[in-house]
């Protein structure tokens, strides 16, 4: 069974805009944690945030926001004031705690297309 | 300074031979990954060393063989290289600490593996 899942193969959005990339995930460990990478063309995995399943607040970093929904298993990546620079693929990723395997999962990712 | 580095970026071959990939990390990290990235973008974990000790293995033909000569390294060997082999590998590394599921992974530029 997915553990991850983006729904959104591609996604546009206007330079200045803001932008949501939906992730959902599932598991039955209290203990999990949540990551966004981003992948530009040129290929490398670049972190971007990380929340944990016992915050009380949502992540942020920069431009970058996760509307974390527990009761709903959803970690979605927010960007506000996109860029032509953030054009890439996004990737949710979930590590489960000690109830769980450890091993990280990947969903399938997100194209993302700013365009000016 | 590169925190996760990866040798060759690039690396065509004919099917049957044996390659390597070096990775190795000067973030003091004493986790380290292999991942498998295939043509549609799907990232997979391969293998996982904590301390030059395996931890994760995950359903991997035995050709490929992971071997850690201390914590800042991880090369991967693949014997026999088929067509299926192709696709990009990623190292990464990451400080594990007992709450694991917070590690926050740091990869490598990625390896594009072609096997002709």
């Amino acid at each position: 069974a997915q553990k991850i899942t983006q729904t959104q193969p591609g996604m546009f959005v206007q330079e200045k805009e803001a932008v949501t990339l939906d992730c959902t995930y599932d598991t039955s460990d209290p203990s999990y944690g949540l990551f966004w990478y981003k992948q530009p063309s040129s290929g490398e995995m670049i972190f971007l945030i990380y929340q944990g399943s016992y915050d009380q607040q949502n992540a942020t970093e920069g431009r970058y926001s996760l509307n974390f929904q527990k009761a709903r298993k959803s970690a979605n990546l927010v960007i506000s004031a996109s860029q032509l620079g953030d054009s890439a693929m996004y990737f949710c990723a979930m590590r489960e705690g000690p109830g769980g395997s450890y091993i990280p999962t990947f969903g399938r990712g997100t194209s993302l297309i700013v365009h000016p | 300074d590169t925190a996760v580095s990866q040798t060759p970026k690039y690396l065509v071959t004919q099917m049957g031979n044996d390659k390597s990939i070096k990775c190795e990390q000067n973030l003091g990290h004493d986790t380290m990954y292999w991942y498998k990235q295939d043509s549609k973008k799907f990232l997979k974990i391969m293998f996982s060393y904590n301390n030059k000790e395996l931890i994760i293995n995950e359903t991997v033909p035995n050709r490929f063989s992971p071997k850690s000569p201390d914590k800042a390294h991880l090369n991967l060997h693949i014997n026999s290289l088929e067509l299926g082999d192709s696709a990009v590998y990623f190292c990464a590394s990451s400080q594990e600490v007992p709450f694991r599921d917070s590690e926050t992974q740091y990869f490598g530029p990625g390896t594009r593996l072609l096997v002709l």
